[in-house]
């Protein structure tokens, strides 16, 4: 059983604060991490897609890493934002052909 | 807008019955996956096809079957449907073959209430 697991579980940061939260999966078979952004009511997208141990990647005010070897991936939120409220899932590729979430970490920005 | 289409968005039935979900990929995209999310529960893995052939599957249930058509839209069908199926079940699309690598689009979701 592949276990992608991410904490916290739920999060309430305020407005102007930066925030980050984990994503760990197995180390073994490892073929991609991927980050997902989802809003209420709407249906997940895509943040990021990493599969190289060391890669960071940005979107904005929003940075991810990857380390292969320990298994765990870290989301930044920079200098958070309303809009940036969603529930954050991350998922695993093992080379099995499906990707893996986790069951994500939903995050609340007080005004 | 992701570009993939799931219909119904909604749906209310009874146990017993049999339903169909069927899902339109973004334009170019071979691969489609399906996805249940129950209360409380992470996006669950149930079916991958590519390009019309069965890639991979999960912990889909026997009362469930999955097809992709040649013009690449795929159908789940659910049958001697349970309480416990409710759920809210997603299709996604990619444009590559290797779930690994490729993004996934998702669907808005078809909304399961078994009663």
């Amino acid at each position: 059983i592949l276990n992608v697991e991410q904490s916290p579980q739920s999060l309430h940061v305020q407005e102007g604060d930066s925030t980050n939260f984990t994503c760990s999966f197995p180390s073994s078979n490892f073929y991609a991490l991927h980050w997902y952004r989802w809003e209420t009511a709407k249906s997940p997208e895509a943040l990021f897609v990493m599969t190289l141990n060391g890669d960071e990647k940005k979107k904005g005010r929003i940075s991810a890493t990857l380390n292969t070897k320990e298994g765990y991936s870290y989301l930044y939120i920079k200098g958070s934002q309303p809009e940036d409220s969603a529930t954050y899932l991350c998922a695993g590729g093992f080379g099995n052909e499906k990707l893996t979430f986790g069951t994500g970490t939903r995050l609340t920005i007080i005004p | 807008d992701s570009g993939v289409t799931q219909t119904p968005k909604h749906l209310i039935t009874a146990t017993g019955q049999r339903v169909t979900l069927r899902c339109s990929p973004r334009s170019g995209d071979l691969s489609v996956y399906w996805y249940q999310q129950s209360l409380d529960q992470g996006l669950q893995f149930l079916i991958h096809y590519y390009n019309g052939e069965e890639r991979a599957k999960g912990n889909i249930l026997e009362r469930f079957s999955a097809q992709q058509f040649p013009d690449l839209h795929s159908e789940l069908n659910l049958s001697s449907l349970e309480l416990g199926d409710s759920a809210l079940y997603f299709c996604a699309s990619s444009a590559t073959g290797s779930t690994d690598t490729g993004e996934l689009f998702f669907g808005e979701g078809s909304r399961l209430t078994v009663l």
